[in-house]
């Protein structure tokens, strides 16, 4: 897939535990962020978002957490099943701009 | 609803050719948003599209261009063909109904080997 060759940073969790993943973004400027999970031979999908103006926000099984005074994001998967291995991506942008920039990507690999 | 849908999905040139990967946005959707995904480069923004016109460009040569059709149908195009332009190349929509951003969706991706 497009992401074989490359070394992600890779968590290995058990089936039932919880995931976190975490990414850090460049731009103090950027005001909108969103989480992505990429499959093996598929586009990026949608998982959860957040805007600056937040903190918190809570999806299915899924939390994204954003800490503006670090640049720091995260994505916290409850109970992590199979079908959660992937590839994990954030991306950031900010008003009036969908010009998205992606973070390097995480890889999940859930051991059943 | 159907989503995003890129032909072709493989597709393989030699050095010098030049292609059009097409992008077919969610039904609704006018702005249309080009990526390259790469083992080295990760994925980076090519440009977007919005009622036909491009709206903004990210870092890539000349010859990568795009267009978009009144449908909000898009193509992208490169021409002179080289080895590292060997990518998974992914069409992402949006509304773009005005106001804050919106969330992109993207499609499968079209899978571009040079030889």
């Amino acid at each position: 897939g497009e992401n074989v060759g490359l070394h992600l940073p890779t968590l290995s969790v058990q089936e039932g535990d919880n995931s976190i993943i975490n990414c850090a973004y460049s731009n103090s400027a950027s005001d909108y962020f969103i989480w992505y999970k990429q499959e093996s031979g598929k586009g990026p999908q949608f998982i959860i978002d957040i805007r600056s103006n937040m903190d918190k926000r809570q999806g299915q099984r899924v939390t994204v957490l954003l800490n503006k005074t670090v640049k720091h994001l995260s994505l916290q998967i409850a109970a992590t099943q199979p079908g959660d291995s992937a590839v994990y991506f954030c991306a950031e942008t900010f008003y009036g701009n969908n010009r998205l920039a992606f973070g390097k990507g995480n890889q999940v690999v859930v051991i059943p | 609803k159907a989503g995003v849908t890129q032909t072709p999905r493989y597709l393989i040139k030699t050095r010098g050719q030049q292609v059009t990967l097409s992008c077919s946005p969610i039904s609704g959707h006018r702005s249309v948003s080009w990526y390259q995904q790469t083992p080295g480069q990760g994925l980076q923004f090519l440009f977007e599209y919005f009622s036909e016109t491009q709206r903004n460009k990210g870092n890539f040569p000349g010859r990568f261009s795009g267009r978009q059709f009144s449908n909000s149908r898009s193509e992208m195009n490169v021409s002179t063909l080289e080895l590292g332009d060997s990518a998974l190349y992914l069409c992402a929509s949006s509304l773009a109904a005005g106001g804050y951003q919106e969330t992109q969706y993207f499609g499968p991706g079209t899978r571009l080997l040079v030889l």
